[in-house]
């Protein structure tokens, strides 16, 4: 059983479109994340949500718009791509809580940008 | 702020060889260490975590000693295989309501047989 799924696994696209990424954990986890990796590896949060609430929200253009329908999705929305966006994308989740809790990730989304 | 420094890659070893992976942090108050390890494309996985000085973490023959003297998280292993090629990652959650994992910038593993 996948503990934490994403949806694509690959998304390429034209510079100017709007895209989604959709991301479902289903280890009864209260909440979740975005990550962004670069092309160095470079991995930096961008979102964290508890129990559909946004709790962290760093320096992302206001193009990226997560959405929580409910605790077990965090989908991510993209208006108008640009060349820099193009990175892989991971999506993980966790109990709330303590700071010793364990984040399971996704198999992470790559979006190239044409 | 949190910050991780991880030693630079990228690392090449032969097979059965010693490895050390240093990682130093710089944080308020009293974090969780995490060592994650993700294979080639794939996402991340956890490889060991402490969470409270002087603990040892250890998995699938790695281990890392949270030391807060020197504030570092090194990883280590006394035989390294093929299979652990990778990327390793060295990572930080902060305490308190914000939780956030604070990544190093990654350390690329080749074992050569």
């Amino acid at each position: 059983d996948t503990a934490v799924s994403q949806t694509p696994k690959y998304l390429v696209t034209q510079m100017g479109n709007d895209k989604s990424i959709k991301c479902e954990q289903n280890l009864g986890h209260d909440t979740m994340y975005w990550y962004k990796q670069d092309s160095k590896k470079f991995l930096k949060i961008m979102f964290s949500y508890n129990n559909k609430e946004l709790i962290i929200n760093e320096t992302v253009p206001n193009r990226f718009s997560p959405k929580s329908p409910d605790k077990a999705h965090l989908n991510l929305h993209i208006n108008s791509l640009e060349l820099g966006d193009s990175a892989v994308y991971f999506c993980a989740s966790s109990r709330a809580g303590t700071s010793t809790d364990t984040q399971y990730f996704g198999p992470g989304t790559r979006l190239t940008v044409l | 702020g949190n910050s991780v420094t991880q030693m630079e890659g990228p690392v090449t070893l032969s097979e059965e060889a010693f490895l050390t992976i240093n990682c130093t942090y710089t944080a308020t108050g009293y974090p969780s260490l995490f060592w994650y390890v993700q294979y080639p494309g794939e996402g991340l996985q956890l490889l060991l975590k402490a969470t409270k000085a002087d603990d040892k973490g250890s998995n699938k023959g790695f281990e890392a000693t949270y030391r807060k003297e020197t504030t570092s998280f090194h990883l280590e292993k006394g035989s390294v295989q093929v299979s652990d090629s990778a990327v390793y990652f060295c990572a930080l959650d902060s305490s308190g309501s914000a939780r956030q994992l604070t990544f190093g910038s990654g350390t690329q593993l080749t074992v050569l047989p």
